[in-house]
């Protein structure tokens, strides 16, 4: 049972253009929810974070949206840049003391070309 | 700040052997989470700890592994006996409010 779902395994995208990724949740308890950007040999590297009492949060060029009607998030990138080519995971948690038990999704492959 | 620190980085043991990883989290962060990477099972939860008290060990796979926090400072997750299936990347991860800070990861391979 895959309560995150991150239904692009890749996305292609221009420099200087829009990355859009996407990522649903079938758990109405999540409370909380996180993007993660992966280099390969690394580590999650933690990259913005929503929590459910909002629809939207900004951070420089990156910006999350969450739906929660449609159970529904995604982390945009304005302007992409070549060294954002990673993967990206989005993750969800329940908050409260379970707030670090994660439930990730399979991850979107993200290039950006020169 | 060191940030979450794991050793070893990598890891290849025959099957059969004990495996033993660390994790050294974040100073002043009071929770700490082991993770597991897999191809077929992406990043998955193995076992969190709460002020060094084991809270949620649901996704230890099976009895061969265990984990320990003898302090607020190292946790060790440990594999008796190794298994070839084994074989994965496992994270460390501590938090604090609003954070969830991970490790670099120990890439284990059984053989």
């Amino acid at each position: 049972d895959q309560q995150v779902k991150q239904n692009s395994p890749s996305l292609s995208v221009q420099e200087g253009r829009i990355s859009i990724l996407n990522c649903d949740y079938t758990n109405s308890m999540f409370d909380y929810f996180l993007w993660y950007k992966k280099y390969p040999a690394e580590g999650p590297t933690f990259l913005i974070s929503i929590s459910s009492i909002k629809d939207k949060n900004e951070d420089g060029r990156f910006t999350v949206f969450l739906n929660k009607s449609a159970k529904h998030l995604s982390l945009h990138i304005v302007p992409s840049q070549p060294g954002d080519s990673a993967v990206y995971f989005c993750a969800a948690s329940a908050g409260g003391t379970s707030y670090g038990k994660l439930t990730f999704g399979q991850g979107t492959i993200l290039t950006v070309h020169p | 700040d060191a940030g979450v620190i794991q050793s070893p980085r990598h890891e290849v043991t025959e099957m059969g052997q004990e495996v033993t990883l660390r994790c050294k989290p974040i100073s002043g962060h009071n929770s700490l989470f082991w993770y597991r990477q897999t191809m077929m099972r992406g990043l998955e939860l193995l076992i969190y700890f709460n002020n060094n008290v084991p809270i949620d060990d649901s996704g230890m796979p099976e009895d061969r592994f265990s984990a320990k926090m003898p302090n607020a400072s190292f946790s060790t997750l440990k594999i008796q006996p190794s298994e070839p299936r084994d074989s994965a990347v496992y994270f460390c991860a501590s938090i604090r409010p609003g954070t969830i800070y991970f490790g670099e990861g120990s890439w284990l391979t059984v053989v």
